[in-house]
């Protein structure tokens, strides 16, 4: 069993939609979660951390559920720039993060 | 303020010969990760280093990938001899520790692509 498991897609949506993307991970004692996000032959930039009350980013919002070991990421009201692929990645008490395979979004006009 | 730096972004080389690749961390950040990623195992921690000294090089593939932080502000990444499965983007990425889990956070250079052929 992977680390970070997410369903890798495609999720193709039309503009103005809201679309959720899924992530569970397999360690318990993992410290903090974040989202990143990859554009086609881009590297990972941080998209937003996620906390363990949830939290919100403009249109992006982000859920944490340490009992089920589920993270989640919603976007509203989809944008054309929204397509790339999300990364969910977890962090141990360690310095290095574990990445999901990704999820790729493409926001249809 | 650069970003992190990699050079060359792109490399192509055939099969035994030796590759090098270049990482130059943000400025100030006192960790430096290396990754690689491919279509089919995704992004993978190869090695990291805190304050020059490699801390985890579990992920290293095997005895062909060396990787190096001779100072704070340059490492090397080298696989000798290349094989065409080692083709793949090798990131580089650093980070500040100030002891901020949720905040503290990885910046990533813009990759080499590497194929060997």
């Amino acid at each position: 069993r992977k680390e970070v498991e997410q369903d890798p897609g495609p999720f193709n949506v039309p503009e103005g939609a809201t679309v959720a993307f899924n992530c569970t991970y397999s360690n318990s004692a993992s410290q903090s979660f974040f989202w990143y996000r990859q554009d086609c032959r881009k590297e990972p930039k941080l998209l937003m951390s996620v906390y363990s009350s949830g939290n919100e980013d403009g249109r992006f919002t982000a859920q944490l559920n340490r009992a089920s070991q589920y993270i989640s990421l919603l976007i509203r009201d989809s944008k054309l720039s929204d397509s790339a692929t999300y990364l969910c990645v977890v962090r141990g008490s360690a310095r290095q993060l574990t990445f999901g395979s990704g999820t790729q979004l493409t926001v249809l006009p | 303020d650069a970003g992190v730096i990699q050079s060359p972004r792109h490399e192509v080389t055939e099969m035994g010969q030796e590759v090098t690749l270049r990482c130059k961390p943000i400025s100030g950040h006192d960790y430096l990760f290396w990754y690689r990623q491919t279509m089919m195992r995704g992004l993978e921690l190869l090695i990291y280093f805190n304050n020059n000294v490699p801390i985890d090089d579990s992920g290293m593939p095997e005895d062909r990938f060396s990787a190096k932080m001779p100072n704070a502000s340059f490492s090397t990444l080298k696989i000798q001899p290349s094989e065409p499965r080692d083709s793949a983007v090798y990131f580089c990425a650093s980070s500040l520790d100030r002891g901020q889990l949720y905040t503290d956070t990885q910046y990533f250079g813009p990759g080499t692509r590497l194929t060997v052929l």
